[in-house]
């Protein structure tokens, strides 16, 4: 079970946004700001999309964006397009018992 | 440009032991930490933990305390992951990932990413 909670699957059309959530704690989500986003495609290693919970690198699409609110990460992809299809994961730093990061269990995101 | 390149895939029998190599280029390779993350086949993500490029001090996830050790060769800058008494559990994909630009604490983002190394463990 991971330390983060994310929906296991979503699916949208093309053109239309959708929004992965990510549900931790105060000790993780909740409690500071080093929440990151992953883009994940089969075989492929992941490639960073957020972090800073809403800060983009250089590269990355603007049609992705990250907010919070309480214990609750969320990545929203606008203007879906089919290349979007993969799976995206959502980590944060965790000042728990064990200073750690830990992961969501990765959403698999399906373009209609 | 920045690039972490890993050893390729291992096929290890049970309580053998294995090493992953990380080459990193393009950068300055003691500015910024390296963090190792485990992908059991068919599954998500997994922290192992982290190692200070600067010092060479390590910090495991209590999850992969005792037969891992991450370590450095500074001098052809590449990390190591080693696994000792290898179990078929330990079967997956181990990635290097560097800490992003401007990270101020572990788990602000990590970028860029090594292409994986599969470890497979049977008998």
């Amino acid at each position: 079970q991971s330390a983060l909670t994310q929906p296991a699957s979503v699916s949208g059309s093309p053109g239309q946004s959708i929004t992965i959530s990510c549900t931790g704690t105060s000790s993780d989500v909740g409690g500071h700001k080093f929440v990151s986003w992953y883009q994940q495609y089969p075989g492929k290693a992941p490639r960073l999309l957020i972090h800073d919970v809403s800060d983009r690198p250089s590269g990355v699409s603007y049609r992705f964006s990250g907010s919070k609110s309480g214990n609750t990460a969320s990545l929203t992809i606008s203007g879906l397009q089919a290349e979007d299809e993969a799976d995206y994961y959502c980590s944060s730093y965790s000042s728990s018992s064990a200073l750690s990061v830990v992961f969501g269990g990765g959403t698999r995101l399906t373009v209609l | 440009q920045v690039e972490l390149l890993q050893s390729g895939s291992e096929l290890k029998k049970p309580g053998a032991s294995v090493t992953v190599s990380c080459r990193t280029s393009g950068y300055t390779f003691t500015s910024y930490a390296i963090n190792w993350v485990r992908q059991a086949p068919g599954k998500g993500l997994e922290w192992m933990g982290w190692i200070n490029t600067n010092t060479g001090n390590p910090s495991y996830a209590q999850a992969f305390r005792g037969r891992f050790v991450f370590s450095l060769d500074t001098a052809v800058t590449t990390a190591y992951l080693q696994i000792s008494g290898l179990r078929p559990k330990d079967t997956a994909i181990y990635y290097c990932a560097r800490d992003a630009p401007g990270s101020v604490m572990m788990g602000d983002g990590f970028d860029p990413w090594g292409q994986g190394t599969l470890v497979t463990v049977s008998s």
